[in-house]
């Protein structure tokens, strides 16, 4: 079965620190893949996408995600994290199956950045 | 409206009472999801409708839930006889398309969820 991995359950940075969190996912065919963030308190926002095309993709806030499909990953990535960025992440994946439009998310990944 | 809105935003019930939470989409979007997103987990998908019908309810964990969509715009997802198991944030989403087949471009659009906690 398709499923989407983060690696990452709890993220601890100071301030200006750079950013990589991990996802994996497991399907050898087309996908579509997307990072969201939750703020505290806050909705479910997208912060990027990557649908085809330049496998670097550039997402609100400065941050950035590379799709590797020979290692089915999608990495985020922000080379100076603020305190403003402290949130919950989730990668999620739109696999070709089914009802291709439904999202799989994975455990997400919670980010503190301290001061 | 301006984004997708749930209600109530808390709800508590008993044990083995009936629950409707409400979603109403972005205006204009034909596609509409349920998710569910228990402690320490990220959403799961229940079910989807596209327009009025449901295209998808694999997610749907058991024939206690149930959900609609009459008129192609606000949707109710019901539960019976809930469970202290079914306590968790019901997240609904819609997006302008949906699609099959292919893996979807449309972008979808979280509200803020209903938190249901089962007594």
């Amino acid at each position: 079965a398709q499923s989407v991995s983060q690696h990452n359950h709890h993220v601890i940075l100071s301030e200006a620190a750079s950013l990589e969190l991990g996802c994996n996912y497991s399907y050898g065919g087309t996908v579509n893949l997307f990072w969201y963030v939750q703020y505290p308190g806050q909705h479910l926002q997208l912060l990027l996408k990557y649908f085809s095309g330049d496998p670097l993709v550039k997402g609100i806030k400065g941050f950035e995600a590379e799709f590797i499909k020979s290692k089915f990953s999608f990495n985020l990535r922000k080379p100076s994290v603020q305190w403003s960025d402290t949130a919950e992440y989730f990668c999620a994946v739109s696999f070709p199956t089914g009802t291709a439009s439904k999202l799989t998310f994975g455990t997400g990944t919670r980010l503190q950045v301290m001061l | 409206g301006a984004g997708v809105s749930q209600t109530p935003s808390n709800k508590v019930t008993e044990k083995g009472k009936y629950v409707e939470l409400r979603c109403d989409p972005i205006s204009g979007h034909t596609a509409l999801y349920w998710y569910r997103q228990s402690l320490g987990q990220g959403p799961e998908f229940l079910i989807y409708f596209q327009g009025t019908g449901a295209a998808d309810d694999s997610g749907l964990p058991n024939d206690r839930f149930f959900a609609v969509r009459p008129e192609g715009s606000v949707s109710t997802l019901k539960i019976q006889r809930t469970e202290r198991g079914d306590s968790a944030v019901y997240l609904c989403a819609s997006s302008l398309r949906g699609g099959s087949g292919r893996p979807s471009t449309d972008t979808q659009y979280f509200g803020p969820g209903t938190r249901l906690t089962v007594l």
